[in-house]
Formats: C-alpha cells, structure tokens, sequence
C-alpha cells in the first residue's frame, strides 16, 4: 500500500518551460489536492478535485492547471514556468477527515 | 483574516518534558474540523490529530493532545514526555463545514534539547 506517490521528487526548470506533476493515490479517496510550501507561508492550496473529471481553484491558482481524468491520479501543470513558482509541491488525497500527503516535490525555476 | 494563526515561529522544550504549541482559528461554521500535522527535516507531512468542532472531549492519540477551547477559537497541541524525534515543524489546519478546503497556519518549529 503506497499511499501517495509524487513524480518527480526534484526538478530544475527554466523560466518559460512547462512540465506536469503527477499525484498518484491507492487509497480509492474522492478529494484530491495540490499545495505549494514556501518558508514562513505554510501550506497554501493550489487547485482540488472532488472527484473524477472535477476540479476546482484553490487559494493560488494562478500559474497552473490540473487534471483529474481518472481517481487515482490528479496532475498539475505548469505551462510556462517563471522563478516565483519555485517552491515545494505537495499533493494530498483525502476521505471525510484527514488529508494524507506525499512526499513532495522540489521545484526550481531559474 | 487569517483562518489559521501560530504565533510561535520556533519553540524549544528539554526531552522527557511537556511542550503547548498553540493554535487559534477564525471561522463563523458551527461545523469544522481541526487537526496537527508533523513535518520532520526529511519532509514528508504526517498526520498527528483531529478534533471535530462537536466532540465533547478533547482528542488524544498517544503522547499527543489537543487543548480545544471553543469559546476562545484555539487549538493546542500538547505533547508529553517530548522526544528527540519530535524536533520538527508543527502545522495547525482547519476544514469549514462540509468544505473542501483545508486552511493551514505557517507552522511552529520545535526543536527538543537533550
């Protein structure tokens, strides 16, 4: 039982290249969620699902998109990446109570 | 206003003794939930502890505890007998309602001294 897997776990962009997280879930949970962490700002919210084919903004979406096109797997793009995206991306998948998280990923934009 | 609010950047607390890190929300739902995670060096958020807005009693899961005070919108994480394996940063969150969002406070950095 994995969890919820992250992939990448490291990636180093250039200003203006895209790239797709991917958030991978075998928990069969309906909510799933994407944040960004940066220091001294805690967890903010990117973009949630609440199920297969849904998605909604969070509190900072500007910048990326996401798809959830199958229940266990919701991605998050980034279609031109600028320096102020560089942070680490958390992905958590929930079921009525708490969300569980994975790993992260650590993204650099140069 | 912030949903969720850790006054306390970093706090410090001798092994084997008892650490507060403290927590206060700002919702107007009768209904929501309330919960601590870990984030240890390597990372990775762990979940700690939940308090529903309705329960009657404080929640406890091990050496964890919840310090829930309604009428004062707080939320603290008591931790007994610390170890050295609690050094980490501490998140206070909150869910409104039947919402979908989780809202989450900047976190509390403990570090335990031998």
């Amino acid at each position: 039982n994995a969890g919820v897997t992250q992939t990448p776990k490291f990636r180093v962009l250039k200003t203006g290249q895209s790239m797709t997280l991917l958030c991978a879930q075998d928990m069969n949970h309906e909510y799933m969620y994407w944040y960004r962490q940066d220091p001294g700002m805690g967890l903010r919210l990117i973009h949630y699902s609440v199920g297969e084919g849904t998605t909604a903004k969070g509190e900072v979406p500007d910048g990326y998109n996401v798809s959830r096109l199958k229940k266990q797997n919701f991605l998050l793009g980034l279609e031109s990446a600028a320096p102020s995206q560089t942070s680490v991306y958390f992905c958590a998948s929930s079921y009525r109570l708490a969300q569980y998280f994975g790993p992260g990923t650590r993204l650099t934009v140069l | 206003a912030q949903k969720i609010t850790q006054t306390q950047p970093g706090m410090f607390v001798q092994e084997k003794e008892a650490v507060t890190l403290d927590c206060t929300y700002d919702t107007s739902d009768q209904s929501y939930g309330l919960f601590w995670y870990k984030q240890p060096s390597s990372g990775e958020m762990i979940f700690l502890i939940y308090q529903g807005s309705y329960d009657e009693q404080n929640a406890t899961e091990g050496r964890y505890s919840l310090n829930f005070q309604k009428a004062r919108k707080s939320a603290n994480l008591v931790i007994s007998a610390s170890q050295l394996g609690d050094s980490a940063m501490y998140f206070c969150a909150m869910r409104e309602g039947l919402g979908n969002q989780f809202y989450f406070g900047t976190g509390t950095s403990l570090t335990v001294i031998p």
